[in-house]
């Protein structure tokens, strides 16, 4: 069975500090992981994903995430934290022994102080 | 034009009735999904339906079905609402067997009083 832990339920930085969200990925066969971000009262939005072509990952608004297969992690960094920032990260997994369907780490709230 | 639509935005409704939530996607994916979240954010599969399966989490009561007009809609009824129904409940949709991400749609907001 394929699933993801996320260490750290609420992480708080600085602005202007690094952000590092941490995704731990349990797989018998190389997986698809992907990282999302959910703002307040929204849905679900794609930050960037990793399908077993390059193993470190650029995304959206400065994100990026590095596979790690002797680790089996995913985690995601960003160099600067902004206040926009603030959200609810989910690191997922997908894959065929998912039966194609995506498994969700339990989500890490981000806090930026100002 | 907007990928994925849920509506009702926002359910309220009491305890013992049945409720719908539509679903659509104009992505021409060919897997859809039903996730719910609860106060806690935490995100469950509840179902994965594409035109050949349809894969239910074993823990998902039968007072949920899902309902597939066609490959673009997929409807969650929900028959005798209980207060622990409350939660977020998000529809999903992707390509089955390619390595891309699901989208999601904005959500449904249900509330049982």
């Amino acid at each position: 069975a394929q699933s993801v832990t996320q260490l750290g339920s609420h992480v708080s930085v600085s602005e202007g500090a690094l952000v590092l969200l941490r995704c731990n990925y349990s797989s018998s066969v190389p997986p698809y992981l992907f990282w999302y971000v959910q703002y307040p009262n929204q849905g679900l939005q794609l930050l960037l994903k990793y399908t077993s072509a390059a193993t470190l990952v650029k995304g959206i608004n400065g994100f990026e995430a590095e596979f790690k297969k002797s680790e089996t992690s995913f985690h995601l960094t960003k160099p600067s934290a902004h206040m926009r920032d603030a959200a609810e990260y989910f690191c997922a997994v997908s894959g065929l022994n998912t039966g194609n369907q995506f498994y969700f780490g339990t989500g890490t709230s981000l806090t930026v102080i100002p | 034009d907007t990928a994925v639509s849920q509506t009702p935005k926002y359910l309220v409704t009491q305890m013992g009735n049945d409720k719908s939530i539509k679903c659509e996607q104009n992505l021409g994916h060919d897997t859809m999904y039903w996730y719910k979240q609860d106060s806690k954010k935490f995100l469950k599969i509840m179902f994965s339906y594409n035109n050949k399966e349809l894969i239910i989490n074993e823990t998902v009561p039968n007072r949920f079905s899902p309902k597939s007009p066609d490959k673009a809609h997929l409807n969650l009824h929900i028959n005798s609402l209980e207060l622990g129904d409350s939660a977020v409940y998000f529809c999903a949709s992707s390509e089955t067997g390619r390595r891309t991400e699901a989208f999601f749609g904005q959500g449904t907001r249900l509330t049982v009083v």
